[in-house]
């Protein structure tokens, strides 16, 4: 089965601070992506990378970068966080670039800046 | 916005009974998906349908797709405690690239 794990299930942050949200997937998958999910508006993803170094903007990237360094490992990083940031982060692998295919989750990070 | 949009909102049954719930999108698509997120937690894919296919079938749940009205229906059949979850459809960006997700049926089942 395919795993993907995030480094926390919680975090809480001040204003101002650079924050790091790490997931890893065990499985070889190609494709990783970040959303953020808050009530009322579903999941919007942030950014996708499809490749090592490679990385493409999602729906809502303002106020946020990511990293992909290594095939398994894909970061996002909010670099001065604000309050309007505090929501629930979600990592997703997806096996390679196909509409056809299913994408697999972590369990999600829930973020507060105060 | 590509976004899919779930009807209802919310909905509450009792188990045994079936839950209906039910997704439009707007542009056309080849594939669109329905997930599972349990409380807290990621989503998990529950079933795929393509859109040369018009009903598909796994275990107690049922996906129609109509594509002239854009629009797809997730039936979970017999109801259990088990199934309280929020249940998200996703299609393709126009890219193919990723899911654009709608924003979700909370379904609450009582035993």
């Amino acid at each position: 089965d395919v795993k993907v794990t995030q480094s926390s299930r919680y975090l809480v942050k001040r204003t101002g601070e650079k924050v790091f949200l790490e997931c890893v997937q065990d499985m070889d998958h190609e494709n990783m992506f970040w959303y953020r999910q808050d009530p009322g508006l579903g999941l919007r993803l942030i950014y996708f990378s499809y490749d090592v170094k490679m990385k493409e903007k999602g729906d809502i990237p303002e106020g946020y970068s990511v990293s992909r360094e290594k095939k398994e490992r894909f970061s996002l990083i909010l670099e001065s966080a604000s309050t309007n940031q505090t929501s629930m982060y979600l990592c997703a692998s997806q096996g390679h670039t196909s509409s056809y295919n299913e994408q697999f989750f972590g369990p999600g990070t829930r973020l507060t800046v105060l | 916005s590509q976004q899919g949009e779930e009807d209802p909102q919310a909905l509450s049954i009792q188990e045994g009974e079936n839950a209906t719930m039910n997704c439009s999108y707007k542009t056309s698509i080849n594939n669109l998906q329905w997930y599972r997120q349990n409380s807290g937690r990621g989503l998990v894919h529950l079933i795929l349908i393509r859109s040369n296919e018009r009903e598909k079938h796994s275990g107690r749940l049922r996906v129609t797709l109509d594509t002239s009205k854009k629009s797809s229906s997730l039936l979970i059949t017999a109801s259990r405690a088990a199934d309280t979850a929020s249940y998200f459809c996703a299609t393709p960006n126009q890219a193919g690239t990723a899911l654009i997700f709608g924003k979700g049926t909370t379904l609450s089942v009582s035993s």
